[in-house]
């Protein structure tokens, strides 16, 4: 069955540490991937997409991400946290490129001071 | 650009009732998708649009929910005899093939669902 694992359920980092939050995912094709964030009781938010191209992209709030095949991961990373970037984090794939999205159980990020 | 509207914010309905939500999305979107969340889980597909079209229906869509986006604009989710296990945030999102490729979805802000 297709999948997509955010093995972090919950991460705490202090503010201004880095960060990064994994992906992995059980596809054989090279997917679409996305990084969605999610604040309480709100909807997603794009943060940044891989459709093709340089494996490394840039996205909103100071967000990248670096797609490995070799690794089937889509890691998300951040060199200096913000207390506003507390909330839930979800990765997610297009396997099929039909616009049809498969989401992770996403990570929750507490900053603490 | 106003965004995808989802209407209500909030629901709370009594088990056994019927509940319909409303979802307005970016005007010149023709694709729209509902999708589902629980407490502790990422969204899971429900069912999406092409203009008035329903193209594609989850497992997770049983005979007691049904969609409708009459004239490809706004869409419905209707909720028949509803149960406990109906409890979830309810998401809706719009894209054009040309905003998906730069932008992905556009999600709506959802509905809370409480079934008591």
């Amino acid at each position: 069955a297709q999948s997509v694992t955010q093995p972090d359920i919950h991460i705490t980092v202090s503010e201004g540490a880095s960060l990064e939050l994994r992906c992995n995912y059980s596809y054989g094709a090279t997917p679409y991937l996305f990084w969605y964030v999610q604040s309480p009781g709100q909807g997603l938010q794009l943060l940044l997409k891989y459709f093709s191209g340089d494996t490394l992209v840039q996205g909103i709030k100071g967000f990248e991400a670096e797609f490995k095949r070799s690794q089937s991961s889509f890691n998300l990373r951040k060199p200096s946290v913000h207390w506003s970037d507390a909330a839930e984090y979800f990765c997610a794939v297009d396997n099929f490129g039909n616009e049809k999205l498969t989401f992770g159980t996403g990570t929750r990020l507490t900053i603490i001071p | 650009d106003t965004g995808v509207s989802q209407d209500p914010r909030h629901k709370i309905t009594k088990r056994g009732q019927n509940v319909t939500f409303r979802c307005d999305p970016i005007s010149e979107h023709n694709r729209l998708y509902w999708y589902r969340q629980t407490l502790g889980q990422g969204p899971e597909f429900l069912t999406y649009f092409q203009n008035e079209a329903q193209l594609e229906k989850s497992r997770l869509l049983s005979d007691r929910f049904s969609a409708e986006r009459p004239k490809g604009s706004f869409s419905t989710l209707e909720i028949q005899r509803t149960e406990q296990g109906d409890s979830a945030m309810y998401l809706c999102a719009s894209s054009s093939r040309r905003h998906y490729r730069n932008y992905g979805y556009t999600f709506g802000s959802g509905t809370r669902l409480t079934v008591v």
